[in-house]
Protein backbone atom coordinates (compact mmCIF):
# COMPACT_ATOMS: atom_id res chain seq x y z
CA UNK A 1 0.00 0.00 0.00
CA UNK A 2 1.45 3.62 -0.66
CA UNK A 3 0.57 5.54 2.23
CA UNK A 4 -0.60 9.41 2.58
CA UNK A 5 1.01 11.91 5.03
CA UNK A 6 -0.48 15.21 4.84
CA UNK A 7 0.68 18.40 7.26
CA UNK A 8 -0.72 20.35 9.63
CA UNK A 9 -3.93 17.82 10.64
CA UNK A 10 -5.01 21.75 11.71
CA UNK A 11 -4.53 25.15 10.80
CA UNK A 12 -5.43 27.86 12.30
CA UNK A 13 -5.73 31.12 9.57
CA UNK A 14 -7.26 34.35 9.03
CA UNK A 15 -8.56 35.62 6.14
CA UNK A 16 -6.15 36.80 3.38
CA UNK A 17 -3.25 34.79 5.02
CA UNK A 18 -1.39 32.40 2.37
CA UNK A 19 -1.53 29.37 3.29
CA UNK A 20 0.18 25.86 2.26
CA UNK A 21 -0.75 22.48 2.97
CA UNK A 22 2.00 19.66 2.43
CA UNK A 23 1.49 15.45 1.35
CA UNK A 24 3.83 13.04 1.37
CA UNK A 25 4.03 9.78 0.11
CA UNK A 26 5.73 6.91 1.40
CA UNK A 27 7.05 6.16 -2.89
CA UNK A 28 6.86 8.45 -5.46
CA UNK A 29 3.85 8.59 -6.87
CA UNK A 30 4.72 10.37 -10.09
CA UNK A 31 2.50 13.35 -10.32
CA UNK A 32 -0.86 11.22 -9.91
CA UNK A 33 -1.77 13.22 -6.76
CA UNK A 34 -5.39 15.24 -6.40
CA UNK A 35 -6.61 16.97 -3.92
CA UNK A 36 -10.34 17.73 -2.43
CA UNK A 37 -12.21 20.52 -0.08
CA UNK A 38 -14.71 19.25 2.04
CA UNK A 39 -17.03 21.02 4.56
CA UNK A 40 -19.28 19.15 6.95
CA UNK A 41 -21.96 16.92 5.75
CA UNK A 42 -21.07 17.45 2.28
CA UNK A 43 -19.60 15.40 -0.70
CA UNK A 44 -15.67 16.08 -1.32
CA UNK A 45 -15.03 18.40 -4.09
CA UNK A 46 -12.29 18.41 -6.38
CA UNK A 47 -9.45 21.28 -6.30
CA UNK A 48 -6.65 20.01 -8.35
CA UNK A 49 -5.61 17.13 -10.06
CA UNK A 50 -2.51 15.90 -11.21
CA UNK A 51 -0.75 17.69 -8.53
CA UNK A 52 -1.21 20.90 -10.10
CA UNK A 53 -4.12 21.19 -13.01
CA UNK A 54 -7.25 23.41 -11.59
CA UNK A 55 -10.08 22.13 -11.80
CA UNK A 56 -12.79 24.18 -13.58
CA UNK A 57 -14.87 26.22 -12.02
CA UNK A 58 -12.10 26.44 -8.76
CA UNK A 59 -11.00 29.74 -7.97
CA UNK A 60 -7.33 30.93 -8.86
CA UNK A 61 -6.08 31.39 -5.53
CA UNK A 62 -6.15 27.65 -5.11
CA UNK A 63 -2.83 26.05 -6.48
CA UNK A 64 -1.14 22.78 -6.31
CA UNK A 65 2.55 21.30 -7.04
CA UNK A 66 4.95 18.54 -6.88
CA UNK A 67 5.77 15.32 -7.76
CA UNK A 68 7.77 12.70 -6.78
CA UNK A 69 6.31 12.13 -2.76
CA UNK A 70 6.15 15.57 -2.12
CA UNK A 71 3.40 17.76 -2.73
CA UNK A 72 1.87 20.82 -2.04
CA UNK A 73 -1.71 22.34 -2.38
CA UNK A 74 -1.71 26.36 -1.55
CA UNK A 75 -4.31 28.83 -1.04
CA UNK A 76 -2.74 32.35 -1.65
CA UNK A 77 -5.26 34.63 0.21
CA UNK A 78 -8.01 33.12 2.02
CA UNK A 79 -11.62 33.40 2.01
CA UNK A 80 -14.50 32.73 4.28
CA UNK A 81 -15.78 29.81 2.25
CA UNK A 82 -12.50 28.34 2.07
CA UNK A 83 -12.51 27.08 6.44
CA UNK A 84 -13.39 23.61 5.79
CA UNK A 85 -11.05 19.86 5.43
CA UNK A 86 -8.83 19.39 3.01
CA UNK A 87 -7.82 15.59 1.73
CA UNK A 88 -4.85 14.65 -0.97
CA UNK A 89 -5.76 11.41 -2.99
CA UNK A 90 -2.92 9.17 -4.75
CA UNK A 91 -3.81 7.64 -7.86
CA UNK A 92 -0.99 5.82 -9.21
CA UNK A 93 -2.38 2.43 -9.02
CA UNK A 94 -5.41 1.01 -8.49
CA UNK A 95 -3.81 -2.37 -7.68
CA UNK A 96 -2.66 -0.55 -4.50
CA UNK A 97 -5.42 1.25 -3.74
CA UNK A 98 -6.19 4.96 -4.79
CA UNK A 99 -5.21 6.55 -0.68
CA UNK A 100 -6.48 9.57 1.12
CA UNK A 101 -4.08 11.77 3.41
CA UNK A 102 -5.69 11.97 7.12
CA UNK A 103 -6.95 15.37 6.17
CA UNK A 104 -6.31 18.92 6.97
CA UNK A 105 -9.05 20.93 8.93
CA UNK A 106 -8.33 24.60 8.42
CA UNK A 107 -9.79 26.56 10.61
CA UNK A 108 -10.83 30.16 11.24
CA UNK A 109 -8.14 31.95 13.89
CA UNK B 1 -26.28 17.30 -15.37
CA UNK B 2 -24.36 14.46 -14.30
CA UNK B 3 -25.89 12.92 -10.80
CA UNK B 4 -24.90 10.20 -8.62
CA UNK B 5 -27.60 9.01 -6.28
CA UNK B 6 -26.91 6.50 -3.48
CA UNK B 7 -29.35 4.18 -1.45
CA UNK B 8 -29.58 1.44 0.65
CA UNK B 9 -27.71 2.63 3.64
CA UNK B 10 -29.36 1.79 7.01
CA UNK B 11 -28.72 0.06 10.35
CA UNK B 12 -27.55 -3.51 10.58
CA UNK B 13 -26.43 -5.34 13.18
CA UNK B 14 -22.53 -7.11 13.26
CA UNK B 15 -22.42 -10.01 10.95
CA UNK B 16 -24.82 -8.77 8.37
CA UNK B 17 -25.38 -7.53 5.19
CA UNK B 18 -26.58 -4.54 3.14
CA UNK B 19 -26.61 -3.80 -0.44
CA UNK B 20 -26.15 -0.05 -1.35
CA UNK B 21 -26.84 1.42 -4.87
CA UNK B 22 -26.14 4.31 -6.63
CA UNK B 23 -27.89 5.20 -9.99
CA UNK B 24 -26.18 7.49 -12.07
CA UNK B 25 -27.55 10.14 -14.38
CA UNK B 26 -26.43 13.00 -17.28
CA UNK B 27 -23.41 11.15 -18.41
CA UNK B 28 -22.57 7.73 -20.62
CA UNK B 29 -21.99 5.14 -17.42
CA UNK B 30 -20.79 2.48 -19.64
CA UNK B 31 -17.83 4.84 -20.16
CA UNK B 32 -16.30 5.39 -16.49
CA UNK B 33 -14.93 3.84 -13.91
CA UNK B 34 -16.36 4.16 -10.76
CA UNK B 35 -15.86 4.04 -6.74
CA UNK B 36 -17.20 3.39 -3.75
CA UNK B 37 -14.79 5.97 -1.00
CA UNK B 38 -16.59 6.08 2.47
CA UNK B 39 -16.51 8.21 5.42
CA UNK B 40 -16.58 7.12 9.32
CA UNK B 41 -18.23 9.75 11.65
CA UNK B 42 -15.41 12.20 12.37
CA UNK B 43 -12.74 10.88 10.59
CA UNK B 44 -11.16 11.45 7.19
CA UNK B 45 -12.17 9.92 3.55
CA UNK B 46 -11.24 6.18 2.69
CA UNK B 47 -11.19 4.46 -1.05
CA UNK B 48 -12.86 1.27 -1.14
CA UNK B 49 -13.53 -0.05 -3.95
CA UNK B 50 -13.61 0.41 -7.47
CA UNK B 51 -14.59 -1.53 -10.77
CA UNK B 52 -13.66 -0.62 -14.80
CA UNK B 53 -16.19 0.03 -17.46
CA UNK B 54 -17.37 -3.41 -18.18
CA UNK B 55 -16.78 -4.82 -14.69
CA UNK B 56 -13.93 -6.96 -15.76
CA UNK B 57 -11.75 -5.43 -13.18
CA UNK B 58 -12.33 -5.11 -9.53
CA UNK B 59 -9.88 -3.44 -6.83
CA UNK B 60 -9.87 -3.22 -3.06
CA UNK B 61 -9.00 -2.06 0.25
CA UNK B 62 -7.44 -5.19 2.25
CA UNK B 63 -9.49 -4.13 5.22
CA UNK B 64 -12.99 -5.33 3.03
CA UNK B 65 -11.55 -7.76 0.34
CA UNK B 66 -13.36 -10.97 0.86
CA UNK B 67 -16.45 -8.98 2.28
CA UNK B 68 -17.50 -6.79 0.35
CA UNK B 69 -18.74 -6.77 -3.35
CA UNK B 70 -18.53 -3.99 -6.22
CA UNK B 71 -20.68 -4.80 -9.12
CA UNK B 72 -22.22 -2.49 -12.02
CA UNK B 73 -25.12 -2.86 -14.41
CA UNK B 74 -24.80 -0.83 -17.47
CA UNK B 75 -27.75 -1.16 -18.68
CA UNK B 76 -29.64 0.69 -15.30
CA UNK B 77 -26.45 2.61 -14.90
CA UNK B 78 -26.04 1.83 -11.73
CA UNK B 79 -23.29 0.52 -8.95
CA UNK B 80 -23.62 -1.25 -6.40
CA UNK B 81 -21.34 -2.15 -2.84
CA UNK B 82 -22.44 -5.72 -1.34
CA UNK B 83 -21.30 -5.62 1.95
CA UNK B 84 -20.95 -8.61 4.06
CA UNK B 85 -19.67 -9.98 7.59
CA UNK B 86 -20.03 -6.73 8.48
CA UNK B 87 -18.35 -5.06 11.27
CA UNK B 88 -18.71 -2.17 14.14
CA UNK B 89 -15.66 -0.35 11.68
CA UNK B 90 -17.36 -0.44 8.78
CA UNK B 91 -20.06 2.30 10.02
CA UNK B 92 -19.62 5.00 7.64
CA UNK B 93 -20.96 7.44 5.15
CA UNK B 94 -20.22 5.58 1.76
CA UNK B 95 -20.47 7.59 -1.40
CA UNK B 96 -20.07 6.66 -5.07
CA UNK B 97 -17.77 8.62 -7.14
CA UNK B 98 -16.94 8.65 -10.96
CA UNK B 99 -13.38 8.30 -11.73
CA UNK B 100 -11.91 10.88 -14.58
CA UNK B 101 -11.39 10.76 -17.45
CA UNK B 102 -13.34 7.97 -19.33
CA UNK B 103 -9.89 6.99 -21.20
CA UNK B 104 -6.65 6.57 -19.28
CA UNK B 105 -4.40 9.74 -19.19
CA UNK B 106 -1.16 9.03 -18.49
CA UNK B 107 -0.47 12.81 -18.06
CA UNK B 108 -3.56 12.60 -15.02
CA UNK B 109 -4.33 9.51 -13.67
CA UNK B 110 -7.68 9.66 -12.48
CA UNK B 111 -9.67 11.47 -10.18
CA UNK B 112 -13.11 12.09 -9.40
CA UNK B 113 -14.99 15.36 -9.89
CA UNK B 114 -18.71 13.85 -9.29
CA UNK B 115 -19.68 12.34 -6.19
CA UNK B 116 -23.01 11.42 -4.89
CA UNK B 117 -24.47 12.65 -1.50
CA UNK B 118 -23.60 9.90 0.56
CA UNK B 119 -25.71 7.08 2.42
CA UNK B 120 -25.53 6.26 6.10
CA UNK B 121 -24.34 2.72 7.07
CA UNK B 122 -24.54 1.44 11.12
CA UNK B 123 -23.10 -1.36 11.89
CA UNK B 124 -24.29 -2.09 15.61
CA UNK B 125 -26.32 -4.21 17.66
Amino acid sequence: DIQMTQSPSSLSASVGDRVTITCRASQSISSYLNWYQQKPGKAPKLLIYAASSLQSGVPSRFSGSGSGTDFTLTISSLQPEDFATYYCQQTYSTLLGYTFGQGTKLEIK
Amino acid sequence: EVQLVESGGGLVQPGGSLRLSCAASGFTFSSYWMSWVRQAPGKGLEWVANIKQDGSEKFYVDSVKGRFTISRDNAKNSLYLQMNSLRAEDTAVYYCAREDPPHYDILTGYYSAYWGQGTLVTVSS
